[in-house]
């Protein structure tokens, strides 16, 4: 199994634009999650997918955030006005099935000027 | 709530001597589940063990060994004779069985295997 890929890996934008990252989970993995990881912090929890259903949103994920996972496969999160607030690591997991073991990818690292 | 505390913000050993990095959490739930991730430079969070809470057992895989004890709510992790591909974050995680799938994180330790 190859596991989780995330594209791109880097990206420098600057303040004001919309950028989207894509997330490949582990191939019939149902679940898939966003985390966003600031420096010197761990990961802290966005949102998750059970096939396409999101069914949890973290109050860090502000209106300006939206993820979608439309055939259950691949996720996408899109981040509309970048502020400089949102430069860190986003990083995606996937999971067989509800409270197993989460994969990560190796993270989109965001850079807003 | 849950919480994860790594007190250990950073650790250096010299290369063969053991180290233990140490986790302490805190939930609600009587059910939960305890997790140590690896992040080397590249970034990638590397899965390395996961525990139940009612399996207080002890695990060892090969220079790696877990002490999990609920009576003092901590999962530690010794790594036996340390190398220089050790060096890394190290996140200790936790989610709870009732609560949503989230993982809550500690703010890692940062390790360093001097050569």
């Amino acid at each position: 199994d190859t596991g989780v890929s995330q594209d791109p890996r880097h990206k420098i934008t600057k303040r004001g634009q919309n950028v989207t990252f894509r997330c490949d989970p582990i191939s019939e993995h149902n679940r898939l999650y966003w985390y966003r990881q600031t420096l010197g912090q761990g990961p802290e929890f966005l949102t998750y997918f059970q096939n396409e259903a999101q069914l949890e949103k973290s109050r860090l994920l502000s209106d300006r955030f939206s993820a979608e996972r439309p055939k259950g496969s691949f996720s996408t999160l899109e981040i509309q006005r970048t502020e400089q607030g949102d430069s860190a690591m986003y990083l995606c997991a996937s999971a067989p099935g509800q409270r197993e073991t989460q994969y990560f990818g190796p993270g989109t690292r965001l850079l807003v000027l | 709530a849950q919480k994860v505390t790594q007190a250990q913000t950073e650790i250096s050993v010299v290369e063969k001597e053991d180290v233990t990095l140490d986790c302490v959490y805190e939930t609600r739930d009587t059910t939960y589940y305890l997790f140590w991730y690896k992040q080397p430079p590249s970034g990638e969070l590397v899965f390395l063990i996961r525990r139940n809470s009612f399996d207080e057992q002890n695990e060892i895989s090969g220079r790696y060994s877990w002490n999990f004890q609920k009576s003092t709510s901590s999962f530690n992790f010794t790594i036996t004779a340390s190398q220089v591909v050790d060096s890394a974050v190290y996140f200790c995680a936790l989610s709870e069985h009732f609560g949503n799938e989230k993982l809550t994180f500690g703010t890692g330790t940062r390790l360093t295997i001097i050569p």
